[in-house]
């Protein structure tokens, strides 16, 4: 099993639907989770991250976060052409009871989103 | 947030020769990593840059072909040693912000002949 896994894309919907993307980790010990937007011939930019279970909603984006299940999403609401990119889930580095951390940034493959008008 | 900077933007190469690209960031960074992306994948880790010392390399890397410098906070090279056409790719740099996300360059992209 991979570390990070994105579900398989590409994702089409239309425009004004809600998106909706997936990603499972494999460590319970992972505390937070980052969602990463790269738009085609650009680098990653970040978007959300989270680290409590439940939601956390920045505009038209929530990204939930379910530890138990070990699964972490990002819905987007009233999508836009604009918002047609590759979607990057990644989990940093386990932070040990010490306070330090050990590893990098697992990142997912990305899953595709294209938003047709 | 880390404003990260890269040069150069493009390059295209002969095989054979090498290529330094340079990565600035805006403020102080405790990491600095290189990646490489392939065209439609996800990013490989190349190295961890440490400042001072040996960067940290990732399976399947190594120093005599990509050696990185870090001398200070803020600056990192990453050299792309005896070029061939399989080296071309996007190179990017990250800096590690203060919750271990990255923030990255706007890339290098290489193409080697």
């Amino acid at each position: 099993q991979k570390e990070v896994e994105q579900n398989s894309g590409p994702l089409s919907v239309p425009e004004g639907a809600i998106a909706s993307l997936n990603c499972t980790y494999s460590d319970r010990g992972s505390q937070s989770f980052f969602w990463y937007r790269q738009y085609s011939g650009k680098s990653p930019e970040l978007i959300m991250f989270i680290y409590s279970n439940g939601d956390k909603e920045d505009g038209r984006f929530t990204a939930q976060l379910n530890k138990a299940s070990q699964y972490v999403s990002l819905l987007i609401r009233d999508s836009q052409p604009s918002d047609s990119a590759t979607y990057l889930c990644a989990v940093p580095p386990r932070v040990s009871a010490g306070g330090t951390s050990y590893g990098k940034l697992t990142f997912g493959q990305g899953t595709i989103l294209t938003v047709h008008p | 947030s880390a404003v990260i900077s890269q040069k150069p933007s493009r390059d295209i190469c002969q095989r054979g020769t090498s290529l330094t690209i340079q990565c600035q960031v805006d403020s102080q960074v405790t990491m600095m990593f290189w990646y490489r992306q392939q065209p439609g994948q996800s990013l490989t880790l190349i190295a961890t840059a440490n400042q001072g010392s040996e960067a940290t390399y990732e399976s399947g890397f190594v120093i005599d072909k990509f050696p990185i410098s870090r001398p200070n906070l803020t600056f990192s090279t990453l050299t792309v040693s005896n070029m061939s056409p399989e080296d071309s790719s996007i190179y990017l740099c990250s800096g590690e912000g203060l919750v271990n996300e990255q923030f990255f360059g706007p890339g290098t992209r290489l193409t080697v002949l």
